[in-house]
Formats: C-alpha cells, sequence, structure tokens
C-alpha cells in the first residue's frame, strides 16, 4: 500500500529564504504524488502534481517539486519564501492498491512559517 | 474560491442534536468526497460519491449519514455525535475517480460538539 511521510511538523524560515519541505513516499509501484496547501481557514489547494513525465514539477505561486526515485522522495522547495506562504503543505500520494482508485492518502502535514 | 462552497462554515451542536452540512460543487464533476481533519492527524477520508452513488465508506459510524441527491449536491447528516467528532469537515470535489485527477477542496465546515 501507499503512504507518505512528511519530515517535521513545523518548519520556520526568514523571508527571502529558501523553504524546502521534506516528503518521502513509499509505492510498490510508481507513484502519482501531490502537495497541497491549506491557508487559514480555507479548503486545501492544489500547489502541483507529479504523475509521470518531467521528474521537476511546477506548481502555483513559485513552488517546484523533484520527484527522486531512488530517493523516494518528492520534496517541496521555493527559492525565495514570502510572507503569504505561511500555511499548512500537504504531501499526498494516490492509493493505486485498488480498482477503484479515487482515493489519495495524506501526510500529516507541515505547518510553515516565515519570519519577518 | 475553487468552485466549491460548504455551508455552514462554524456549527456548533450538542450530543443529541441533528444537523446537516451541505457542500455544492459549481464545477461540473462527477466525484465528490467528504473528508474529517482532526489536529494533529492526517485527512481522513470518509466518504466517496461517483455519480450519485456511493463508492466508498472508510468505516465511518453510523452517527455520519451522507447524502448526495445530485452531482453538485452532497449533504452529510449528523446525530447523536460525540465530542471527538468535533474536527473540520471538509468536501472535495474531482472531475472523475482517475488517480491523477485533482481534488478541489471547499472551505470546510467547523464542527464543535459539547
Amino acid at each position: 500500500a501507499q503512504s507518505v511521510t512528511q519530515l517535521g511538523s513545523h518548519v520556520s524560515v526568514s523571508e527571502g529564504a529558501l523553504v524546502l519541505l521534506r516528503c518521502n513516499y513509499s509505492s510498490s509501484v510508481p507513484p502519482y504524488l501531490f502537495w497541497y496547501v491549506q491557508y487559514p481557514n480555507q479548503g486545501l489547494q492544489l500547489l502541483l502534481k507529479y504523475t509521470t513525465g518531467a521528474t521537476l514539477v511546477k506548481g502555483i505561486n513559485g513552488f517546484e517539486a523533484e520527484f527522486k526515485k531512488s530517493e523516494t522522495s518528492f520534496h517541496l522547495t521555493k527559492p525565495s519564501a514570502h510572507m503569504s506562504d505561511a500555511a499548512e503543505y500537504f504531501c499526498a500520494v494516490s492509493d493505486l492498491s485498488r480498482s477503484s482508485a479515487s482515493k489519495i492518502i495524506f501526510g500529516s502535514g507541515t505547518r510553515l512559517s516565515i519570519r519577518p | 474560491e475553487t468552485g466549491v462552497t460548504q455551508t455552514p462554515r462554524h456549527l456548533v451542536m450538542g450530543m443529541t442534536n441533528k444537523k446537516s452540512l451541505k457542500c455544492e460543487q459549481h464545477l461540473g464533476h462527477n466525484a465528490m468526497y467528504w473528508y474529517k481533519q482532526s489536529a494533529k492527524k492526517p485527512l481522513e477520508l470518509m466518504f466517496v460519491y461517483s455519480l450519485e452513488e456511493r463508492v466508498e465508506n472508510n468505516s465511518v459510524p453510523s452517527r455520519f449519514s451522507p447524502e448526495c441527491p445530485n452531482s453538485s449536491h452532497l449533504f452529510l447528516h449528523l446525530h447523536t455525535l460525540q465530542p471527538e467528532d468535533s474536527a473540520l469537515y471538509l468536501c472535495a470535489s474531482s472531475q472523475d475517480r482517475g488517480p491523477t485527477d485533482t481534488q478541489y477542496f471547499g472551505p470546510g465546515t467547523r464542527l464543535t460538539v459539547l
């Protein structure tokens, strides 16, 4: 069965600094991977997703993630943090163990704080 | 604005009350979902509907009863809840149920059970 692990429940960076949020996955088949963001008092919003093809995926708001099969990782990065990036970030993987493949398995989330 | 709305945004209820949560999607999607988001726990999928048919019930207690009268509307009927049911309940929709389909989430209903 598929699963994801997010390393670090809370990450704090200075405004303008590099953002790196870590995600490792477990899957016996090629995975489909997602990053979602949740701003305060809102639902989740898709940042980016990896299905097939190019392993470096670009998303909204300047975020990108790289699928590394050898490291079973899908870390999220942004070169320069902005105050508006403060939110909760969720890594997720499609559950492909079932024929009705509608289930997404979410990680426990990483709260990103930005210091002025 | 994601095209998925939820009402009410906040709900406080006693354990003997009956209430309903409503979700509406304006995206023409065929699949809809209910999730429970509790503090310090991963999102828990509760129910999945595809073309108004329930296709997944993730071992949810019977005090939660979903209803999908059409592909645009999804309800979650609540009765005799417990304090541990207090959480943010999120509705989502996707075009279909494929493994790469993006799910679009509503803002959630913050439920408090006294």
